[in-house]
């Protein structure tokens, strides 16, 4: 099976544009949760969804955003970037069954977005 | 806010000698984990440790979990170059309205193994 698939690898963008990231996650989980991380605050979740419904959200404001699709993929959404937004962000998808891979997340190789 | 923290936050070793990590929370937890994450590029799962187990292996690598002083280990035996990388410990959400899905991860552990 493919991995996790996210693009792009790298985006750079400037301070109040939006930016869209993309996650394929590996074939048969419908589970996709995404992460930033940051030298100083490391991992942080932002948000997971399920069979297109977010299911849980992390302390993130507003301008964060994402979606799921019919078909499990990912797109997650930055509005009016800000300098702080500069972070590796990774997608992680999970299968929801029972079984060897039960509650293990795997993670795409990130997108690192730089905001200038 | 970070609920796993390891220590320590860096460790040098030699290739062959075994590694210690150690992660602490402060919260219950269903089950604990560990990942590897290579610079810059994504996590790769090691080991997942439920609540009511204590120890676990998988090859090189040994996970203990002590749920009464919300703490767990992880030891590399043997190690190598190639061990080189960051690891963090990640718990779930609370059971209570929480999802196995949403982890916190601690600020990890990076690890060089010198050849």
């Amino acid at each position: 099976k493919a991995g996790v698939t996210q693009t792009p690898r790298y985006l750079i963008k400037t301070r109040g544009q939006q930016v869209t990231l993309s996650c394929s996650p590996i074939s048969g989980h419908r589970s996709v949760s995404w992460y930033q991380q940051t030298p100083g605050q490391g991992l942080q979740f932002l948000f997971e969804y399920f069979s297109e419904t977010q299911r849980n959200k992390g302390n993130f404001p507003g301008r964060f955003s994402g979606r799921q699709f019919s078909n499990s993929r990912s797109e997650m959404n930055v509005s009016t970037l800000e300098l702080g937004d500069s972070a590796l962000y990774l997608c992680a998808s999970s299968t929801t069954g029972t079984g060897a891979t039960w509650g293990k997340l795997f993670f795409g190789s990130g997108t690192q977005l730089s905001v200038l | 806010s970070q609920q796993g923290e390891e220590d320590p936050q860096a460790l040098s070793i030699q290739e062959g000698e075994n590694a210690t990590m150690n992660c602490s929370y402060k919260t219950s937890i269903n089950n604990l984990q560990w990942y590897r994450q290579n610079s810059g590029r994504g996590l790769v799962h090691l080991i997942l440790i439920r609540s009511n187990e204590r120890e676990k292996h998988s090859g090189r690598l040994r996970v203990t979990l002590d749920t009464s002083k919300k703490s767990s280990s992880l030891l590399i035996t043997a190690s190598r170059a190639a061990d080189t990388a960051s690891y963090f410990c990640a718990k779930d959400a609370d059971r209570c309205g929480g999802s196995n899905y949403k982890l916190t991860f601690g600020k990890g552990t990076l690890l060089t193994v010198n050849p």
